[in-house]
């Protein structure tokens, strides 16, 4: 399966700032989502991000809070804008092949904390 | 919109003791995936379910399909401490496309 890494893994942020993080795959991936998890909760789906397109967003998430880019099939950023406490949780960038069925493969997550 | 519940929450087995943990969507189901997450960690596949009652083993793992294809269960025989996580069910709708909805999780702990 694909090698995702993103980055940072951590970070702790000022309030009212915003922060970039970035997921790069070992090959190319026609999928790529962003999740947000609550320590100890399910994770929640922000985002597709679609390859020279906006990215498609679920309820509850929009583009001014979440901007998402995706330039090519192997590399995708997700920023977390002007942040509050509330932003405060872990970040986590999959992908999948395209077709019903193919599992997701997640990256590490980025685990952020504002103050 | 479409929503993955999961039971129990929680649930702590002393070690051998088999665990269960069960499934249930508000809207029918194409498939159905489960995942599990070691604590610090990130979700890992497990298993994909397509068919209405299917049933797949994994050693001592049984996932199972209901057959309205709207709930699933994940039953562990006789766990280890390597068990230990939280095991999400993870549905995708029928409307095509592929997004999945994530269940709520349980979380599950083995002592010795």
């Amino acid at each position: 399966s694909a090698v995702i890494s993103q980055k940072p893994s951590r970070d702790i942020c000022q309030r009212g700032t915003s922060l970039t993080i970035q997921c790069q795959v070992d090959s190319q991936v026609t999928m790529m989502f962003w999740y947000r998890q609550q320590p100890g909760q399910s994770l929640t789906l922000i985002a597709t991000a679609n390859q020279g397109s906006e990215a498609t967003y679920e309820s509850g998430f929009v583009i001014d809070k979440f901007p998402i880019s995706r330039p090519n099939l192997t590399f995708s950023t997700l920023t977390v804008s002007n942040m509050s406490p509330e932003d405060s949780s872990i970040y986590l960038c999959s992908v999948a092949e395209q077709g019903a069925g193919q599992p997701q493969h997640f990256g590490d997550g980025t685990r952020l904390s504002i103050l | 919109g479409q929503q993955v519940m999961q039971i129990p929450q929680y649930q702590h087995v002393q070690e051998g003791e088999d665990f269960t943990t069960y499934c249930n969507s508000s809207t029918t189901l194409s498939n159905i995936q489960w995942y599990k997450q070691r604590p610090g960690g990130h979700p890992v596949f497990l298993i994909q379910l397509v068919k209405s009652g299917e049933v797949k083993k994994q050693k001592r793992l049984t996932f199972q399909f209901g057959e309205a294809k709207k709930n699933s269960s994940l039953h562990i025989t006789a766990t280890q401490t390597t068990d230990v996580g939280t095991y999400f069910c993870a549905g995708r709708g029928t409307g095509g496309g592929n997004k999945l909805t994530f269940g709520t999780g349980t979380q599950l702990k083995v002592e010795l």
